[in-house]
């Protein structure tokens, strides 16, 4: 059974700085693109990174490329996003998934607030 | 950037019911398209891909099909778990663009 487990959420300041964390079991974590999508309190979804299966090849959001950067370690199956120069703007449950067929994890909140 | 129009964005519809909703997109994606449901508080869960492909375990009354830039999910019989919301994603090119999405209601 796949499954995607997203940790590293929580309130920070803003200006500060998190890194999520995403556990992929089921699969083989090290063969898939995998991405970053996030959705803000009542909003839609919105995608923000992705990266190829062996961490060479990396695209992001406009609105977050600078201050995200997104990183695998295929020996722990595990995704990162680094997020930097955080805002309230950036405020959301952040999404770890693996597309196409898609699979998703249950999110994990980040609130940027003073 | 490509832009995905998702419609309507809301339905209401009763238990038994065909529903349709479509999403257009600005430019060809070929058929480099998914389909998503979301309830409330939960994560998304993924329904369709490459615009036609049903993901394992989603039941057969969900169906998805068009390419190029017009596509449709039909549920064809409109089942009391299906109340939730839809969103529409193109993975042809970065950024990787949802439609606004359509909340399916109980009439």
């Amino acid at each position: 059974e796949v499954q995607l487990v997203e940790s590293g959420g929580g309130l920070v300041q803003p200006g500060g700085s998190l890194r999520l964390s995403c556990a992929a079991s089921g699969f083989t974590f090290s063969s898939y693109w995998m991405h970053w999508v996030r959705q803000a309190p009542g909003k839609g979804l919105v995608w923000v990174s992705r990266i190829n299966s062996d961490g060479t090849y990396t695209s992001y959001a406009d609105s977050v490329k600078g201050r995200f950067t997104i990183s695998r370690d295929n020996a722990k199956n595990t995704l990162y996003l680094q997020m930097n120069s955080l805002t309230a703007e950036d405020t959301a449950v952040y999404y770890c998934m693996k597309m196409a067929p898609g699979f998703w994890g249950q999110g994990t909140l980040v609130t940027v607030s003073s | 950037d490509i832009q995905m129009t998702q419609s309507p964005s809301s339905l209401s519809a009763s238990v038994g019911d065909r529903v349709t909703i479509t999403c257009r997109a600005t430019h060809d994606i070929s058929n480099y398209l998914a389909w998503y449901q979301q309830k409330p508080g939960k994560a998304p869960k993924s329904l369709i891909y490459a615009a036609s492909r049903l993901q394992s375990g989603v039941p057969s009354r969900f169906s998805g099909s068009g390419s190029g830039t017009d596509f449709t999910l039909t549920i064809s019989s409109l089942q009391p778990e299906d109340f939730a919301s839809y969103y529409c994603q193109q993975y042809d090119s970065p950024p990787l663009t949802f439609g606004g999405g359509t909340k399916v209601e109980i009439k």
